[in-house]
């Protein structure tokens, strides 16, 4: 079935780099996103990844995907207090919706 | 360019009671796709509605429904109300229908059933 792992919390200083993984069973999808959540809110698209590129960089932001062990991770630099939020990995499922892992909450130290 | 709005923002409804909740896509979006998220299951897709019909469809039951309108507003119903219903409501907007196509979401509605 369609189904996306992610661990469920990381702790990060403020000014380290976070890196937030999943894994996911089966994607023909040609895009791979994150998303962020912040308390009260609805989802943030963060950036998304072709299928066919192994990483992409946005600024404080880089996104490695490998295909063949089907695993994504986002890279946060420079980690500040305003990241502190939930973050899902997700990709396009067979019914063209979204499968959504259940979020990595971040929370970062001053 | 306005967001993805919802309205109402917040509800609270009792056990068999039903319940309408409302979603603004972004002017010239199309598609509109609703999903719910809950603490022990997260984000599930409900259904899409592109150009007033329903494109997909989640595994809801039929207490789940949703309708769209010419000008894309969407709306989303659910009727006898559980109390496993209570969850966070988002819609997403997007361009058109189909995978890859960018979905913005907003704010969501959140619904308590007592």
């Amino acid at each position: 079935g369609e189904d996306v792992e992610q661990s469920l919390f990381l702790s990060v200083r403020e000014g380290d780099s976070s890196v937030i993984n999943c894994t996911y069973t089966d994607s023909s999808s040609t895009y791979l996103y994150w998303y962020k959540q912040e308390p009260g809110a609805g989802l943030q698209l963060l950036t998304y990844i072709f299928s066919n590129m192994d990483m992409k960089q946005d600024q404080r932001l880089t996104v490695l995907l490998n295909k063949k062990d089907k695993h994504l991770s986002l890279r946060i630099a420079d980690t500040q207090t305003g990241d502190s939020a939930i973050y899902f990995c997700a990709y396009g499922g067979s019914q063209g919706n979204l499968i959504f892992g259940k979020g990595t909450k971040l929370s970062v130290k001053p | 360019k306005a967001g993805v709005t919802q309205t109402p923002r917040y509800l609270i409804k009792t056990r068999g009671q039903q319940v309408t909740l409302s979603c603004s896509p972004i002017s010239g979006h199309r598609s509109v796709s609703w999903y719910q998220q809950t603490p022990g299951q997260g984000l599930q897709f409900l259904f899409e509605y592109f150009s007033e019909t329903q494109r997909n469809k989640g595994n809801f039951p039929g207490r789940f429904s949703g309708r769209q309108f010419s000008n894309s507003r969407s709306e989303m119903n659910v009727s006898t109300l559980e109390l496993g219903d209570s969850a966070l409501y988002l819609c997403a907007s997007s361009l058109v229908s189909g995978i890859g196509n960018e979905q913005f979401f907003g704010p969501g509605t959140r619904l308590t059933v007592l």
